[in-house]
């Protein structure tokens, strides 16, 4: 199975910007997949926060607040979550996901530090 | 309200067996598809199988091909997960999760660790 690069680690001060980035391999194309992302806390489950394909195709998760929002930078395969007004509560892991063949792929997660 | 508990976790030994049970509740279990997802201590997510809504398809992480087989019971809105040949790189909390597009929602989870 391919594997999706995201950093270990990000931060950005409350109110701030958080940009968190997946990069797929260079054999699969980010413009034909869904990327699914997901925010984790300690001792909880993961829980759903949106999908992005394009800006016609898109989705948030029930409850997501509109803060949270996907792109895409095809020019580096990559999929993005911008995460703006940054709150002490988004302090958390990230994780991309995609369905390239015949299986799930999450990518290594991201630890977002609000300073 | 929508609603999964896992079960069956526990200690067992490198080449034991272990069955996870995931319960469903506050939807209609056999109109998705349901994966397992697990969390080794400390790690990332990994996607271990899904399956479809009848039992048809299903589909394995290399990692564990051949030793886990996905099955679900739904008249008893029921998912299950059969690991055998367990080892300690098997060690994780285990999720299971609705399909919708998404993995949404998730269990709790159940811890299993492969130890002597």
């Amino acid at each position: 199975q391919p594997v999706l690069t995201q950093p270990p680690s990000s931060s950005a001060s409350p109110g701030e910007s958080a940009r968190l980035t997946c990069t797929l391999p260079s054999d699969i194309n980010v413009g034909s997949y869904n990327i699914y992302w997901y925010q984790q806390k300690p001792g909880s489950p993961p829980r759903y926060l949106l999908y992005y394909y394009s800006d016609s195709d898109k989705g948030q998760g029930s409850g997501v607040p509109s803060r949270f929002s996907g792109s895409k930078d095809a020019s580096a395969n990559t999929g993005i979550l911008l995460i703006s007004g940054l709150q002490s509560e988004d302090e958390a892991d990230y994780y991309c996901m995609i369905w390239p063949s015949n299986a799930w792929v999450f990518g290594g997660g991201t630890k977002l530090t609000v300073l | 309200e929508v609603q999964l508990v896992e079960s069956g976790g526990g200690l067992v030994q490198p080449g034991g067996s272990l069955r996870l049970s995931c319960a469903a509740s506050g939807f209609t279990f056999s109109s998705y598809w349901m994966s397992w997802v697990r969390q080794a201590p400390g790690k990332g997510l990994e996607w271990v199988a899904n399956i479809k809504q009848d039992g048809s398809e299903k589909y394995y992480v290399d990692s564990v091909k051949g030793r886990f087989t996905i099955s679900r019971d739904n008249a008893k809105n029921s998912l299950y997960l059969q690991m055998n040949s367990l080892r300690a790189e098997d060690t994780a909390v285990y999720y299971c999760a609705r399909e919708t597009g998404p993995f949404d929602p998730w269990g709790q989870g159940t811890l299993v660790t492969v130890s002597s």
